[in-house]
């Protein structure tokens, strides 16, 4: 079945440490993002990816990292350097034109304790 | 970046009763999406309006277009159970060089009392 997956649903890691969040789709889709979600704050964006081995900064990029090496692949590294990172992570594709509208995976929520 | 604004923010209503809901932007949008997001799920494209004024169904869900671009509105009649959930529009923007994000609204949440 196509569809964008990501992995794993929960993660918990120590404070200081990097950690990457996996997301993949078989959708054939150029553009991929990486939103975060809190609480009443809706979805704000993190990075996106039009095409491979190119990115962009989002709303709130400070403190995260991610590589486009293939069209199927946008992982996310949450780094040390972000001050809070507990939050629900949703990485989701579309065709990257100005109509398309975007699927989600199932998201992951990473608690840092 | 461009901001879109929801509201109300949360809705309790009675099954069976209608629902509206409604996005509004001080910039043009050419697309509004509507998404729907189940409790510790990712959300899931309800309805895409393309152009203004346009109206569109998807099951007991209607969606409009405003005219001025810089509205939608969302509509859910005879409200079930499983209607609970928040309720996110959604618009791409510009980031130049042909290169667009989706920029969402904060959500309305629904919760619908048997």
């Amino acid at each position: 079945d196509g569809g964008i997956t990501q992995s794993p649903k929960y993660l918990f890691r120590k404070e200081g440490q990097n950690v990457t969040l996996s997301c993949e789709q078989n959708l054939n889709h150029d553009a991929m993002y990486w939103y975060r979600q809190d609480p009443g704050q809706g979805l704000r964006l993190i990075y996106y990816s039009q095409i491979v081995n190119d990115f962009q900064k989002g709303d709130i990029a400070e403190g995260y990292s991610v590589s486009r090496e293939k069209k199927e692949s946008f992982p996310l590294t949450v780094t040390s350097a972000q001050k809070n990172p507990t939050a629900f992570y949703l990485c989701a594709s579309n065709l990257g034109t100005g109509g398309a509208g975007a699927f989600f995976g199932q998201g992951t929520r990473l608690t840092v304790v | 970046g461009q901001q879109l604004n929801q509201s109300p923010q949360s809705m309790f209503i009675q099954e069976g009763e209608d629902v509206s809901m409604n996005c509004t932007s001080s910039s043009i949008f050419n697309t509004w999406l509507w998404y729907k997001q189940e409790p510790g799920e990712g959300p899931v494209l309800l309805i895409a309006l393309y152009k203004a004024g346009e109206l569109t169904s998807n099951g007991r869900l209607t969606a409009q277009f405003g005219i001025t671009r810089k509205d939608s509105f969302l509509n859910i009649s005879a409200s079930i159970p499983s209607d609970v959930g928040i309720y996110f529009c959604a618009g791409p923007t510009d980031s130049g060089a042909g290169s667009y994000q989706l920029t969402f609204g904060k959500g309305t949440k629904l919760s619908v009392i048997p």
